[in-house]
This record gives structure tokens, sequence and C-alpha cells, in this order.
């Protein structure tokens, strides 16, 4: 089925590890986003690409990075991790402008 | 800047009431809005949007939202709740190529 993957689905990681988050979409969109939603705070994006070779900061940048090499792939980075990164991630892409966002499934972190 | 407001973090119901979750825009430019629903464990799903055309929107579920740009809404309204539609509603504005989402609201619907 079309749509948006994200690997893995759970994740524990110590202070200070590191780990990549890996979103592949099959539908050739354009725009891919890095979003996590964390309890009364609804989503806040992390960072996001216009196109492939392009990626932009988004509202909460800090301690993730992000590459996007190939058209269908977006991958988060945390090169240090820390418990204030625990959180719910979630990736998606669209097509334009003004169409909605395909979310995947989402990647549940926890930092100890 | 772009910003959302959903007023009622959490909005219960009985089986079979309306529905009416709220939300509220600023934005500098005519927007594009959204309404995402969530359910436990899951990613967000596109409810319904509205671009340009009419401002009353039907969306999937028997949902639908009106746009109201002199109140700058885009209330979200079910006739009948049923069971299924307990879950987490996001509305959202975009603007360019950024989302700005509100913080959700939490729908019960009691039998």
């Amino acid at each position: 089925n079309a749509g948006v993957t994200q690997t893995p689905k759970f994740r524990v990681l110590k202070t200070g590890q590191s780990m990549t988050l890996l979103c592949a979409q099959d539908m050739n969109h354009e725009y891919m986003y890095w979003y996590r939603q964390d309890p009364g705070m609804g989503l806040r994006l992390i960072h996001y690409s216009v196109g492939e070779g392009t990626t932009a900061k988004g509202e909460v940048p800090d301690g993730y990075n992000v590459s996007r090499l190939k058209k269908q792939n977006f991958l988060l980075g945390l090169e240090s991790a820390a418990p204030s990164q625990t959180s719910v991630y979630f990736c998606a892409s669209k097509e334009t402008e003004d169409y909605g966002y395909t979310f995947g499934s989402g990647t549940r972190l926890t930092v100890v | 800047a772009q910003s959302v407001t959903q007023l009622g973090s959490h909005v219960s119901v009985s089986e079979g009431a309306l529905v009416l979750l709220r939300c509220n825009y600023s934005s500098s430019v005519p927007p594009y809005l959204f309404w995402y629903v969530q359910y436990p464990n899951q990613g967000l799903q596109l409810l319904l949007k509205y671009t340009t055309g009419a401002t009353l929107v039907k969306g999937i579920n028997g949902f639908e939202a009106e746009f109201k740009k002199s109140e700058t809404s885009f209330h979200l309204t079910k006739p009948s709740a049923h069971m299924s539609d307990a879950a987490e509603y996001f509305c959202a504005v975009n603007s360019w190529h950024q989302f700005y989402f509100g913080t959700g609201t939490s729908l019960t619907v009691i039998p």
C-alpha cells in the first residue's frame, strides 16, 4: 500500500547514544517533514524538506539533524540523545502546498 | 505568523449527540485549513480540508466544517456522535511549506 513508512516503531536509548529514524514514502511527494508530538503541546515541526537534497529548520530543530539524499527518504538523526527528546516522532509528506499531509504511524522514542 | 487555537482540550458528548470542536486561527493571508484525527497509537489521518471555494466542507465519517473568515474560525461538527469517534482531533493551518497545529481536542463519547 502506498504511504509513509517509519522505522523503527519503538526504541529505547540511553542518554548520549545516537540513532537515526528513517522515513520512506512511495508517493513521489516533494515535501517531507519530521514532527514530534508531546502531551499538551500538539505537533511541533523539527525539520522539513522541500525536495531532494534540501532541508530546513522548523520550530524545534536543536539536537536533531536531517538528510534527504533521495527523494523518497527523509532521515532524522539524534547525535547525542537527551531525556528531553523522549517523544513520539511523526514523519509526513505531501504533494503540493494545498494538499494535506500523509502521516506515518510514528516512532515512540524513550531516552533514559 | 500563523497560529491555531483549539478551545477545550477535552470534550465529552453522549452517543447520538452533536459533536462540536472549535478551532480559531490567525493568519495574515487566506489560509488552507485542515482537521486531522488521531486514534490511539496511530498517526494522524486527514478528516477534511478547506482550500478555496465552498466554505462548508464535508469530510470522512460524517464530519463537516465551515470556514468563517469574519470569525477566523473553522469549527468541526458531526450531527450524531458514534462511539468510534472517540479520538484526538487536531486543527491545522497551512502556510507556505509549514503546517501549524493546534494542541488538540480529545473527544470522549459516552454510551
